[in-house]
């Protein structure tokens, strides 16, 4: 697609239960983020993958957060035990790996843990 | 670590005349700033960025200054329409841009008719 692809738009999950939400970025994007908005916050910063680095971790707010990327492509988020402080928008974005780049957000996964 | 702050939460302008939202940021390593414009429901998009060898960028009625001695950007929007009532975030990088982006905690502006 032309853009930042996430799913699902929307979650409704009860406590304690495992999460997957999807990314797909822009084809031909080799940087692809997560980060989160919670009620009244700002962007905090979940994780980075760049090509075939080692990802950027430093975000992840505790163990039970976990991102892969398959084929440098579709990256997958899991939270397991979901508490309700969890509950926020996760944004993905995408970006080419060149000096000044600007990241590609899409609309975001709204995630509401009851 | 707060390491990219936006201190008002939010700002209220009127029709036509100028709005300037402010950022100061900590970490003396980052090279490439950029502005984020977010509406409800919506993710962020791409405003307008600079990098730190210059100190003004400007894009139509958008207008960033960086002041690297101080560590402080500001973005210039003139005139504001209300249109440009939405979340704007601040967000900082190194490596001019080759790393991951630091965003600050966002400004509402309102624009009022």
């Amino acid at each position: 697609g032309a853009g930042v692809s996430q799913s699902p738009s929307n979650k409704v999950t009860e406590k304690g239960k495992d999460v997957e939400l999807r990314c797909d970025p822009i084809s031909g994007h080799t940087a692809l983020y997560w980060y989160r908005q919670s009620l009244g916050q700002g962007l905090e910063f979940l994780i980075y993958f760049q090509g075939n680095s080692a990802p950027d971790k430093s975000g992840l707010p505790s163990d039970r957060f976990s991102a892969e990327r398959t084929g440098g492509s579709v990256s997958t988020l899991t939270i397991q035990r979901t508490q309700q402080e969890d509950s926020a928008v996760y944004l993905c974005a995408s970006s080419t790996w060149t000096g000044g780049n600007t990241i590609y957000f899409g609309e975001g996964s709204w995630l509401t843990v009851v | 670590d707060q390491q990219v702050k936006q201190n008002s939460p939010s700002l209220s302008v009127q029709e036509g005349r100028i709005s300037i939202l402010n950022c100061d940021y900590t970490n003396s390593m980052f090279d490439y700033f950029l502005w984020y414009k977010k509406y409800p429901a919506e993710g962020p998009t791409f405003l307008i960025s600079i990098s730190s060898i210059k100190d003004k960028n400007e894009d139509g009625r958008f207008t960033v200054f960086l002041n690297k001695s101080a560590k402080h950007l500001s973005l210039h929007i003139v005139p504001s329409q209300p249109g440009d009532s939405a979340v704007y975030f601040c967000a900082a990088s190194g490596d001019f841009g080759n790393e991951k982006l630091t965003f600050g905690t966002g400004t509402r502006l309102t624009i009022i008719p």
